[in-house]
């Protein structure tokens, strides 16, 4: 399978436990995004990478949250002291640079916290 | 965050009827996307569209780039029951590389 991969699928956590969810993006596409998407609402951006750079971050990534994509291939989301609240569906996507942009995603991981 | 307006918001339609639904957008997109989504699982790109005015089929759906890049629709011809999802547009701006996703519309195609 050579799509968008996310691990894991599902991860259910107890408040104030730090969970760590990872992306490996389709291998040619060198932009990698975050978003995160609540019930019955279309996803939200959080984070964007050029390569290893991170680019831009939303207001919705707070100091909690944390992304890393250190070789410019995978990529990491981090969220620390986890709460209610961030209970969602966190998906990544991938695009090349320039030309057409078409954004890919992955399957996503569902957190719930309890 | 800014989502896009999408209606409507939901539809219940037969086998074999044909759909339309729109994305609008209080500014201006230079790529239109639209996506579907199954339960539990992340979006599909469905139509990508890149020039104002532009139709593009894929199938049985067409899209359409609006001429002001304020607006998309897309279209799903003969229905059938995999049709079953929700459908998101998503647009793109030239100085921006996140996209914006619509409120979604939600299809179901009963029998």
């Amino acid at each position: 399978d050579t799509g968008v991969s996310q691990d894991p699928r599902h991860k259910i956590t107890k408040r104030g436990q730090n969970v760590t969810f990872r992306c490996d993006p389709i291998s040619e596409h060198n932009r990698l995004y975050w978003y995160r998407q609540t019930l019955g609402q279309g996803p939200e951006f959080l984070t964007y990478f050029q390569n290893e750079a991170q680019l831009e971050k939303s207001r919705l990534l707070s100091d909690r949250f944390s992304a890393e994509r250190p070789k410019g291939s995978f990529s990491t989301l981090e969220i620390q002291r986890t709460e209610q609240g961030d209970s969602a569906m966190y998906l990544c996507a991938t695009s090349l640079m320039g030309g057409n942009t078409e954004a890919f995603f992955g399957q996503g991981t569902r957190l719930t916290v309890v | 965050g800014q989502q896009l307006n999408q209606s409507p918001q939901s539809m219940f339609i037969q086998e074999g009827e044909d759909v339309s639904m729109n994305c609008t957008s209080s500014s201006i997109f230079n790529t239109w996307l639209w996506y579907k989504q199954d339960p539990g699982e992340g979006p599909v790109l469905l139509i990508a569209l890149y020039k104002a005015g532009e139709l593009t089929s894929n199938g049985r759906l067409t899209a359409q780039f609006g001429i002001t890049r304020k607006d998309s629709f897309l279209n799903i011809s003969a229905s059938i029951p995999s049709d079953v999802g929700i459908y998101f547009c998503a647009g793109l701006t030239g100085t921006a590389s996140k996209l914006t996703f619509g409120t979604g519309t939600r299809l179901q195609v009963t029998l």
